[in-house]
């Protein structure tokens, strides 16, 4: 079976740093997605990593370490729209996610 | 580019009638794509995936007599909702997968449509 697990909530302040982790047991890994969702919408891609060590892409990155089978999203410079669901996807298609993070950001 | 669109975008219904959903890759060729379902304060789960021409496959739990899927083409697959009741009452995600051969960032391969939120009453 594949499971990917990270924590139900966050909360953190506007302007600081948080960083969502994210362990899985896969059968086969091909790489770990992230995905952004607000209430009422749809997932949003934000990152992915293949291989070990860092993406960054603005003011999100993520990291991978395939022989600790885990990641995390970090978010800087945290800004009231960021609260949402955070979900990690894998290892390939179709996607499987993990139960989610809800990240609120508080004044 | 890359864009899945999914209609209805809000549907409600009374229980006992059914109800479809497309879902369609608007400018790629898609020959899979995937039923999600998503409860409230929930994951997305997996119901089944279509494969262009062949029978959709179902995951465990998962009717196939109740959830009928459809593939006809590259750029179509329908989800209908067959007798539905209150529990099934959720948000049903299609997700479609580009041909291998046009896949051009390996990131992201797997398209998501907007949603379809269904109430049944």
């Amino acid at each position: 079976g594949q499971s990917l697990e990270q924590p139900s909530e966050v909360t953190a302040v506007e302007g600081a740093i948080v960083q969502i982790n994210c362990t899985y047991q896969t059968s086969g890994f091909y790489g770990l997605s992230w995905y952004q969702q607000h209430d009422g919408g749809a997932p949003t891609f934000l990152s992915y990593n293949a291989l070990d060590g860092l993406e960054e892409t603005g003011r999100f990155s993520s990291f991978l370490s395939r022989s600790d089978s885990y990641g995390y999203l970090l978010l800087q410079e945290l800004q009231m729209k960021d609260s949402a669901s955070y979900f990690c996807a894998g290892p390939n298609t179709p996607l499987v996610f993990g139960k989610g993070t809800r990240l609120s950001v508080i004044a | 580019g890359a864009v899945v669109s999914q209609h209805p975008s809000w549907v409600i219904c009374k229980s006992g009638t059914s109800v479809k959903i497309e879902c369609r890759s608007l400018d790629f060729q898609a020959t899979t794509m995937f039923w999600y379902r998503q409860f409230p304060k929930q994951s997305l789960m997996l119901m089944a995936t279509s494969n262009e021409g062949s029978k959709a496959t179902y995951e465990q739990g998962v009717e196939k007599d109740k959830f009928l899927i459809n593939h006809a083409s590259l750029t179509l697959s329908t989800l209908t909702v067959t007798s539905a009741h209150p529990e099934d009452s959720s948000f049903y995600i299609c997700s479609a997968r580009r041909r291998a051969t046009e896949i051009k960032r390996v990131q992201e391969t797997q398209y998501f449509g907007p949603g379809t939120r269904l109430l049944v009453l």
